[in-house]
């Protein structure tokens, strides 16, 4: 069965500082794996996307994100932290072989506050 | 950039009331999808269309939800009878298909059931 896990509902960082947000995954098959960003009062908004190739994707806003297959994670990463990325992160996988309108598996979402 | 919309933003209504929540999905998709999150849990698949008919759904989607595509730009989420556990955001998403696009998402409806 396909899931997501974020362990930490809550990450706390320093501006300027590097910011980790963890996503671990399970699927049947090859992961295709996404990461969205929820502020107050918006929908979700779509940071970065990992589907095959390099381990090391590069999305919105200075964001990265890890694939790492070994330890079926895919972690999300910023090299130095800013007040305005303090939002709700989402991480979502979708399984290749799923339908190929491809439903999303969603985690329960990490709030992420970066104080001044 | 073209958005997903939701309307609307917030609805109140009884038990056992019949709730439709609306959504304009981006011009050029095909494919749409309903989605809500329950306060403090998971962001929840509900059924996804394409090609005016249900390709998927969710076991959380009963009888008492149904979808349509009324005109060329409209998406509806209906449920006949809600019930309490109906209370949370139900958020619309678009997207064009296939295994590596991204879904496209609306900034959600709250539902609240008294």
């Amino acid at each position: 069965a396909q899931s997501v896990a974020q362990p930490e509902d809550q990450v706390n960082v320093a501006e300027g500082n590097p910011l980790t947000v963890k996503c671990t995954y399970s699927v049947s098959g090859n992961p295709y794996l996404f990461w969205y960003v929820q502020y107050p009062n918006r929908g979700l908004q779509f940071l970065l996307k990992y589907i095959t190739g390099d381990n090391l994707v590069k999305g919105s806003y200075g964001f990265e994100a890890e694939f790492n297959k070994s330890q079926t994670s895919f972690h999300l990463k910023k090299p130095s932290a800013l007040v305005s990325d303090s939002a709700l992160y989402f991480c979502a996988v979708r399984d290749d072989r799923g339908s190929t309108l491809g439903r999303l598996y969603f985690g329960r979402g990490t709030q992420l506050t970066v104080w001044p | 950039e073209p958005e997903v919309t939701q309307t609307p933003s917030h609805q109140v209504t009884q038990m056992g009331q019949e709730v439709i929540l609306r959504c304009v999905p981006i011009s050029n998709h095909l494919y749409f999808y309903w989605y809500r999150q329950i306060l403090g849990q998971k962001v929840e698949f509900l059924v996804s269309f394409y090609n005016n008919e249900i390709s998927e759904k969710s076991e959380i989607f009963d009888d008492q939800f149904s979808v349509e595509r009324p005109d060329g730009s409209n998406f509806t989420l209906k449920i006949r009878s809600t019930k309490l556990e109906d209370s949370a955001m139900y958020f619309c998403a678009s997207g064009q298909g296939g295994m590596g696009n991204e879904q496209f998402f609306g900034p959600g409806t709250r539902l609240t059931v008294l």
